[in-house]
């Protein structure tokens, strides 16, 4: 198993550029979500998923879309990137129990400039 | 709102030592409990949780954390310190309805030889 991967692992964007930040899994987990930490705040959850299809907005949602068409894939779209974006990104998932950990992946660090 | 608390940004421990780190929740019913370890450049890693039962669990790595229903405390224990615990340490709740997990803002530990 290769776990939980993230592509690319590290990206320079320019201001109102998009993108998209890749994550996969391949443990058929159910519950996906996506992460950005900075320093002296931890992780804050971005946007999460129970499942293809269902999404919902974290504590941090503005300036981000994500969709779930398949269970393994959770992409992150910056639709148009602000300097306030630069972070690190991680993407985590685990099964459908709420007792279950999450596994994560090893982060993008984005930066915009 | 649930929210999560760790009042040490930082500590540092002798080699040998024993630790506590403090974790401290808000939430209206008992949620699942989480703490997770991360080291430099890496995502991260389960050390151990509670959802029910014995309050005192153990995890890997010689770790354990006792919860606290009274003090909405979670706080994380080893009785001695390697060099190779030096990281980063989360607390992470998830609410009972649902999969949203918050994390507090982490604690960096350093270990002194």
């Amino acid at each position: 198993n290769a776990g939980v991967t993230q592509t690319p692992k590290f990206q320079v964007l320019k201001t109102g550029q998009s993108m998209t930040l890749q994550c996969a899994q391949d443990m058929n987990h159910e519950y996906m979500s996506w992460y950005r930490q900075d320093p002296g705040m931890g992780l804050r959850l971005i946007h999460y998923s129970v499942g293809a299809g269902i999404t919902d907005q974290g504590e941090v949602p503005n300036g981000y879309n994500v969709s779930r068409s398949t269970t393994e894939d959770f992409p992150l779209r910056l639709l148009s990137a602000a300097p306030s974006q630069t972070s690190v990104y991680f993407c985590a998932s685990s099964y459908g129990q709420r007792e279950n950990e999450q596994y994560f992946g090893p982060g993008t660090r984005l930066t915009v400039t | 709102a649930q929210s999560v608390t760790q009042p040490d940004i930082h500590i540092t421990v002798s080699e040998g030592a024993s630790l506590e780190l403090r974790c401290n929740y808000s939430y209206g019913a008992t949620p699942y409990l989480f703490w997770y370890v991360q080291s430099p450049g890496q995502g991260l890693q389960l050390l151990l949780k509670y959802f029910s039962g014995d309050t005192l669990v153990q995890g890997i790595k010689g770790f354990e954390a006792e919860f606290k229903r009274s003090q909405s405390s979670f706080n994380l224990r080893k009785p001695s310190v390697h060099w190779s615990d030096a990281a980063e340490y989360f607390c992470a709740v998830r609410n009972t309805g649902g999969f949203k997990t918050i994390f507090g803002a982490g604690t960096r530990l350093f270990v002194k030889a």
